[in-house]
């Protein structure tokens, strides 16, 4: 089974802080994803990168930038947090031919 | 931009009544589509996935969904509901590499 993995599933942060999300996956998929999931709003995209240092923005992309050095690896990184950011952020990766994504278990962010 | 519409926000029925759950999409162009299921507490997991041949398409516990190309259209439904299909149901539609989804539908099931 592929396994997504995010470093942290509870995570509470000051206003102002720089906070870093990582997200792990391990069957050498290209594509990666960062969403956040509120209520009412469903699964906003971020991020998504389609390759190695390659990134592109989603539907929300203001206040946060990503890094994708490796390819098992896509970091979600908020510059400056702001309480609007408190949220469920939900990592996904999958292969170009799109048969499924696969989804990391959340990180709940509380920004206070 | 793609999007995604969802038409329910929240549907409430009981045990063994039929479901159907609406999704549209607005790109014209070819694309691969999703249903996801999220369980009180639990990850997103993939119910079923069209990407071309026969537009209705079997997924896992009894789910199926017909996609209509001429309405933009790829509608979930299940016969017979149980107490355990409670959750949140998102529909999702890739355009190039980019995975959107739907606000999602919260589902209730009575027993």
């Amino acid at each position: 089974d592929v396994k997504v993995t995010q470093s942290s599933r509870y995570l509470v942060k000051r206003t102002g802080e720089k906070v870093f999300l990582e997200c792990v996956q391990d069957m050498d998929h290209e594509n990666m994803f960062w969403y956040r999931q509120d209520p009412g709003l469903g699964l906003r995209l971020i991020y998504f990168s389609y390759d190695v240092k390659m990134k592109e923005k989603g539907d929300i992309p203001e206040g946060y930038s990503v890094s994708r050095e490796k390819k098992e690896r896509f970091s979600l990184i908020l510059e400056s947090a702001s309480t609007n950011q408190t949220s469920m952020y939900l990592c996904a990766s999958g292969a170009p031919s799109g048969y499924g994504y696969t989804f990391g278990s959340g990180t709940r962010l509380t920004v206070v | 931009a793609q999007s995604v519409s969802q038409h329910n926000h929240h549907v409430i029925l009981s045990e063994a009544a039929s479901l159907e759950l609406g999704c549209n999409y607005s790109y014209g162009g070819t694309v691969n589509l999703f249903w996801y299921v999220q369980y009180p507490g639990q990850h997103l997991q993939l119910l079923l996935k069209y990407f071309s041949g026969d537009p209705l398409v079997k997924g896992i516990k009894g789910f199926e969904a017909e996609f209509i190309k001429s309405k933009f259209s790829f509608n979930l439904r299940k016969p017979s509901v149980q107490w355990s299909d409670t959750a949140e149901y998102f529909c999702a539609v890739t355009e190039d590499y980019k995975l959107s989804f739907g606000a999602g539908t919260t589902v209730t099931v009575r027993a």
